[in-house]
């Protein structure tokens, strides 16, 4: 069975400062992995993939994560953060031994306040 | 990216009564997700549909619910007597073969009274 597990409810941080929201992961084997963003009253938005290639991925907002295989985690990453980066982040895990649906789950999500 | 919309936004229905939610994909898809956020709880997958049939479900994904698209376009979720614990937000999300990523439409609220 997969599991995502995201060890901090919740991450403060100053603008302008760097931010990290950490999750690690459980699978049977290789991982597809996932950082999505729900601001208040909205759905799940798309940030980033790691798929296979680089471990540092680049996505939306100029968030980066860099997955680590041996420690098993994936954590999400800005340079400097911003308020407007205020929301609720979720990881998510797909096991590509899964593959009759390829169903994503979740980690409990980590939610991130940025002050000014 | 693909869009997705979803109807209703919010629903309010008395316990035992049935409801549809609705996934209206913008552009045509293959795979399609229903997932439920209970209030201050995960993301849990539901169930997923391909080639117009269930390809995995989950234990929440007993027989009060059921997944259709029956005219090509919407995809449904139907719970056929709501409870309590049936109040949540219902996500769906789909996927096709461009992507890995699944998107996300906004959300249906169910609270069930």
């Amino acid at each position: 069975a997969q599991s995502v597990a995201q060890p901090e409810d919740q991450v403060n941080v100053a603008e302008g400062n760097p931010l990290t929201v950490k999750c690690t992961y459980s699978v049977s084997g290789n991982p597809y992995l996932f950082w999505y963003v729900q601001y208040p009253n909205r759905g799940l938005q798309f940030l980033l993939k790691y798929i296979t290639g680089d471990n540092l991925v680049k996505g939306s907002y100029g968030f980066e994560a860099e997955f680590n295989k041996s420690q098993t985690s994936f954590h999400l990453k800005k340079p400097s953060a911003l308020v407007s980066d205020s929301a609720l982040y979720f990881c998510a895990v797909r096991d590509l031994r899964n593959n009759a649906g390829n169903m994503l789950t979740f980690g409990g999500g980590t939610r991130l306040m940025v002050k000014p | 990216e693909p869009e997705v919309t979803q109807t209703p936004s919010h629903q309010v229905t008395q316990m035992g009564q049935e409801v549809i939610l609705r996934c209206v994909p913008i552009s045509n898809h293959l795979y399609f997700y229903w997932y439920r956020q209970i209030l201050g709880q995960k993301v849990e997958f539901l169930v997923s549909f391909y080639n117009n049939e269930i390809s995995e479900k989950s234990e929440i994904f007993d027989d009060q619910f059921s997944v259709e698209r029956p005219d090509g376009s919407n995809f449904t979720l139907k719970i056929r007597s709501t409870k309590l614990e049936d109040s949540a937000m219902y996500f769906c999300a789909l996927r096709d073969y461009s992507y890995n990523e699944q998107f996300f439409g906004p959300g249906t609220r169910l609270t069930v009274l």
